[in-house]
C-alpha cells in the first residue's frame, strides 16, 4: 500500500539559508499535517491542511510557510534558518483522524 | 491550554505485561491515540479510543476515560522489539490538531 513520500530525507543547510521540504501523502487523504521534532522531543504541531486549505496552525515561526497544491501534495518552506531548526520534521495525512507518518526530513542546521 | 503528561521511562521484563499511563488537559477532545516510535524513525499507530471503554488489538489495549481525562496503554507478552517510545496523543475537537505528549520511553530486558 501506499503510504506517505517525504522528500528530501536529508538535508544540510548552514544558518540564514532557505529549505523546502517536500510531502506527498497517501492518495484519498484529505488532511496533511506537519510536525517538528527535536532530539528526545515529542512531534510538535506546526500545521495542516484540509482539501488544500490551511486548517489549524500550531507553533510555528513566522520564518516558516507552508501550503498545499491542487494534486494535494504539501510543502514546508523555512528561511532565516537557525540552528534550533535541526530537526526531524514529519509530514501526516489521514482520511479518518489515525494519523499516518512519513518517514521524516532530517534537517541539519550548521 | 493543552497538557498531556505521560511517565518518561519504564522498564519491564519480557514476557511481562506493562501499563503505560497518559492524562490529559486539553481544551478540546475528539478522541486519544497511541503511537508506537523507535528512535529515529516515525511514529506509528497503535489505537485510538473515543468512546470511553476498553480498545483491544492483539497483544496491545488501550482504555480510555473521558471524564478523567485518563487513558492507558497495556502490552502484554512483552518481547524485546517493543523497546520503543509509546505516545500518547489527543486530537482537538475540530479535528485539524493532534497533539502528543512527550512519550514514554519503554525498556524491555531479558
Amino acid at each position: 500500500a501506499a503510504g506517505v513520500i517525504q522528500s528530501p530525507r536529508h538535508l544540510i543547510k548552514e544558518k540564514r539559508e532557505t529549505a523546502t521540504l517536500k510531502c506527498y501523502p497517501i492518495p484519498r487523504h484529505d488532511t496533511v499535517y506537519w510536525y517538528q521534532q527535536g532530539p528526545g522531543q515529542d512531534p510538535q504541531f506546526l500545521i495542516s491542511f484540509y482539501e488544500k486549505m490551511q486548517s489549524d496552525k500550531g507553533s510555528i515561526p513566522d520564518r516558516f510557510s507552508a501550503q498545499q497544491f491542487s494534486d494535494y501534495h504539501s510543502e514546508l518552506n523555512m528561511s532565516s534558518l537557525e540552528l534550533g531548526d535541526s530537526a526531524l520534521y514529519f509530514c501526516a495525512s489521514s482520511i479518518s483522524g489515525e494519523l499516518f507518518f512519513g518517514e521524516g526530513s532530517r534537517l541539519t542546521v550548521l | 491550554g493543552q497538557n498531556i503528561d505521560q511517565p518518561t521511562e519504564m522498564t519491564a521484563t519480557e514476557g511481562a505485561i506493562v501499563q503505560i499511563n497518559c492524562t490529559y488537559q486539553t481544551s478540546g477532545f475528539n478522541g486519544l491515540f497511541w503511537y508506537q516510535q523507535h528512535a529515529g524513525e516515525a511514529p506509528t499507530f497503535l489505537s485510538y479510543n473515543v468512546l470511553d471503554g476498553l480498545e483491544e488489538k492483539g497483544r496491545f489495549s488501550s482504555f480510555l476515560s473521558r471524564s478523567k481525562g485518563y487513558s492507558y496503554l497495556l502490552l502484554k507478552e512483552l518481547q524485546m522489539k517493543d523497546s520503543a517510545s509509546y505516545l500518547c496523543a489527543v486530537r482537538d475537537t475540530g479535528g485539524f490538531k493532534t497533539i502528543f505528549g512527550a512519550g514514554t520511553r519503554l525498556f524491555v530486558k531479558a
